[in-house]
């Protein structure tokens, strides 16, 4: 079946690196994703990852991918205040239909 | 820049009316573009994807008469929710496909919708 698992909360200090796992079931997706979403309002794409690549790096944002684990991880280096917010997972599926995890509600305390 | 907006960002109506919400790409053509529901504290829920010219494909369980879907131009693409109840209350949210070869999803601020 089509699942996506996220946890659901992950509350760091300013300055600290936040992880936020995920892990997806369908090993045929070809793109994962990763969206932020602030209080009412929609999603905004960070970053994505083809599924033949391990890593990728954007600034202060690394997507690590095992795909025989089917796990992937969004890692924010030097986290702000403004990171706080909550980070969608999400496997794109063959025929382009989205899977979205649940959600992992950031906080980062000063 | 893949901006997507919708109007009305958020909306009350009385129960039994009709709500039409639409979703624009501003700066780029969107084939396809696909319109999701939120609860509170939960993830995006696909209801249908919408192809410009075509028939929108919904979802299990999603009414189609109910969940009115249009997709007239490159660039919009609206939701009518007719005869809305209070259980139709929920965030909507679009958004549109621009790369293909990504299939990358840019998505719109949502629609907050209160039925009383």
């Amino acid at each position: 079946g089509e699942d996506v698992e996220q946890s659901l909360f992950l509350s760091v200090r300013e300055g600290d690196s936040s992880v936020i796992n995920c892990t997806y079931t369908d090993s045929s997706s070809t793109y994962l994703y990763w969206y932020k979403q602030e209080p009412g309002a929609g999603l905004q794409l960070l970053t994505y990852i083809f599924s033949n690549m391990d890593m990728k790096q954007d600034q202060r944002l690394t997507v690590l991918l095992n795909k025989k684990d089917k796990h992937l991880s969004l890692r924010i280096a030097d986290t702000q205040t403004g990171d706080s917010a909550i980070y969608f997972c999400a496997e794109r599926l063959r025929g382009g239909k989205l899977i979205f995890g649940q959600g992992t509600e950031l906080s980062v305390k000063p | 820049g893949a901006v997507v907006s919708q109007h009305p960002s958020w909306v009350i109506c009385k129960s039994g009316t009709s709500v039409k919400i639409e979703c624009r790409s501003l700066d780029f053509q969107a084939t396809t573009m696909f319109w999701y529901r939120q609860f509170p504290k939960q993830s995006l829920m696909l209801m249908a994807t919408s192809n410009e010219g075509s028939k929108a494909t919904y979802e299990q369980g999603v009414e189609k008469d109910k969940f009115l879907i249009n997709h007239a131009s490159l660039t919009l693409s609206t939701l009518t929710v007719t005869s809305a109840h209070p259980e139709d209350s929920s965030f909507y949210i679009c958004s549109a496909r621009r790369d293909f070869s990504t299939d990358t999803q840019y998505f719109g601020p949502g629609t907050r919708l209160t039925v009383l």
